[in-house]
């Protein structure tokens, strides 16, 4: 069974730094593109970025509202995603999902919620 | 950007109705289009990838249809569990991007 386990998320005040996991397990990780997408209290669904895989380059792709703030990761021996995410701003306050990039994005985890306040 | 778009952003229906929701694509994206079912508190759930394909242990009471710019999400008999907040997503290219979602309720 596809699973995905977010961690890292709290409080965080405006300006600073945060960083997202994501624990994988149940498919070969190594094989598969990896999602990020957010959700604002109340709003709908943000899609943020992706990172390929080996066989790609481990190339990545960015919504032009993180862009140049956000930055993916991963590591495949580990199994593991990450999102570091920099200056970050009230507005980026939402819960926090990845996502396996196969078929759109056919698995997500239970998310993590970041809140950015003073 | 390709832009998104669904219709209705709300509706209200019993259980045993047919629903159909509706997303249309700022351009055309082949059939590049996933539809997803959020219940509140909960992550997204996919439900039908490349506009028709149902996700594995989808009830078949869900199917899609369309390409190019317009397509569909029918529920042939609503049932207890499907009410949630329906989501599009296309996959042509760079950024992804949602639909604003489609909330069904009871009636």
């Amino acid at each position: 069974e596809v699973q995905l386990v977010e961690s890292g998320g709290g409080l965080v005040q405006p300006g600073g730094s945060l960083r997202l996991s994501c624990a994988a397990s149940g498919f070969t990780f190594s094989d598969y593109y990896m999602d990020w997408v957010r959700q604002a209290p109340g709003k709908g669904l943000e899609w943020l970025g992706r990172i390929r895989k080996k066989a790609n380059s481990y190339t990545t792709e960015y919504a032009a509202s993180v862009k140049g703030r956000f930055t993916i990761s991963r590591d495949d021996s580990k199994n593991s995603l990450s999102l570091q995410m920099n200056s970050l701003k009230t507005e980026d306050t939402a819960m926090y999902y990845c996502a396996r990039g196969h078929w759109g994005l056919d698995s997500w985890g239970q998310g993590t919620l970041v809140t950015v306040s003073s | 950007d390709i832009q998104m778009t669904q219709s209705p952003s709300s509706l209200s229906a019993s259980v045993g109705d047919r629903v159909t929701i509706t997303c249309r694509a700022s351009q055309g994206i082949s059939r590049w289009l996933a539809w997803f079912q959020q219940k509140p508190e909960k992550a997204p759930k996919c439900l039908i990838y490349d506009a028709s394909s149902l996700h594995s242990g989808v009830p078949s009471r869900f199917s899609g249809s369309g390409s190019g710019t317009d397509f569909t999400l029918t529920i042939s008999s609503l049932q207890p569990e499907d009410f949630a907040t329906y989501y599009c997503l296309h996959y042509n290219g760079y950024p992804y991007t949602f639909g604003p979602g489609t909330k069904v309720d009871i009636k």
